[in-house]
């Protein structure tokens, strides 16, 4: 089945540790996006790729940092610099095109203790 | 810039009654728009989009939405509310430019009454 993974579900971190969030597609899609999700605020953009080896910062970049070294894999550093990382991490993928939607996976909960 | 706004954060509505989830944006051009749906602690589904054509859009699960432009409304509706619709629901609108990107609203939290 086509689709985007993100692993791990549940994530734990300790204050001043880097982490990572896997974000896998096998939707051949050239986009992929990570996202943010905080109550009430909505989704906020962390970063954006539209092709390999290329990517832009979005409207919530500091702290984080990524890769997209395959089409297949982008995935997500959140850094000790990020001041308050708890939330819910959303990764999608598209065509890359403006009319066509984003494929969204199921999510990384990271928890910073 | 876009924006998205979303009227009402709640929305409570008995089991069988219309479901309205409001939705203005703000766009220069054009937009395309579109209504996610999210249960609790998943990921976004696509409910339905609105790019060019037809200005009533058909989704899945019953839901539609009609854009407005004269009003820069894509509200959302459903006749008849399930018990299965109780979730979190978004609208997002396409920026102009070349990046493609989504600007989402604050999202709108439906709860279904029996």
């Amino acid at each position: 089945d086509g689709g985007i993974t993100q692993s791990p579900k549940y994530l734990f971190r300790k204050e001043g540790q880097n982490v990572t969030l896997s974000c896998e597609q096998n939707l051949n899609h050239d986009a992929m996006y990570w996202y943010r999700q905080d109550p009430g605020q909505g989704l906020r953009l962390i970063y954006y790729s539209q092709i390999v080896n290329d990517f832009q910062k979005g409207d919530i970049a500091e702290g984080y940092s990524v890769s997209r070294e395959k089409k297949e894999s982008f995935p997500l550093t959140v850094t000790s610099a990020q001041k308050n990382p708890t939330a819910f991490y959303l990764c999608a993928s598209s065509l890359g095109d403006r009319h066509n939607e984003q494929f969204f996976g199921p999510g990384t909960r990271l928890t910073v203790l | 810039a876009q924006s998205v706004t979303q009227l009402g954060s709640h929305v409570s509505v008995s089991e069988g009654a219309l479901v309205l989830l409001r939705c203005n944006y703000s766009s220069s051009v054009p937009p395309y728009l579109f209504w996610y749906v999210q249960y609790p602690n998943q990921g976004l589904q696509l409910l339905l989009k609105y790019t060019t054509g037809a200005t009533l859009v058909k989704g899945i699960n019953g839901f539609e939405a009609e854009f407005k432009k004269s009003e820069t409304s894509f509200h959302l509706t459903k006749p008849s509310a399930h018990m299965s619709d109780a979730a979190e629901y978004f609208c997002a609108v396409s920026e102009a430019g070349r990046d493609y990107k989504l600007s989402f609203g604050a999202g709108t939290t439906v709860t279904v009454r029996a």
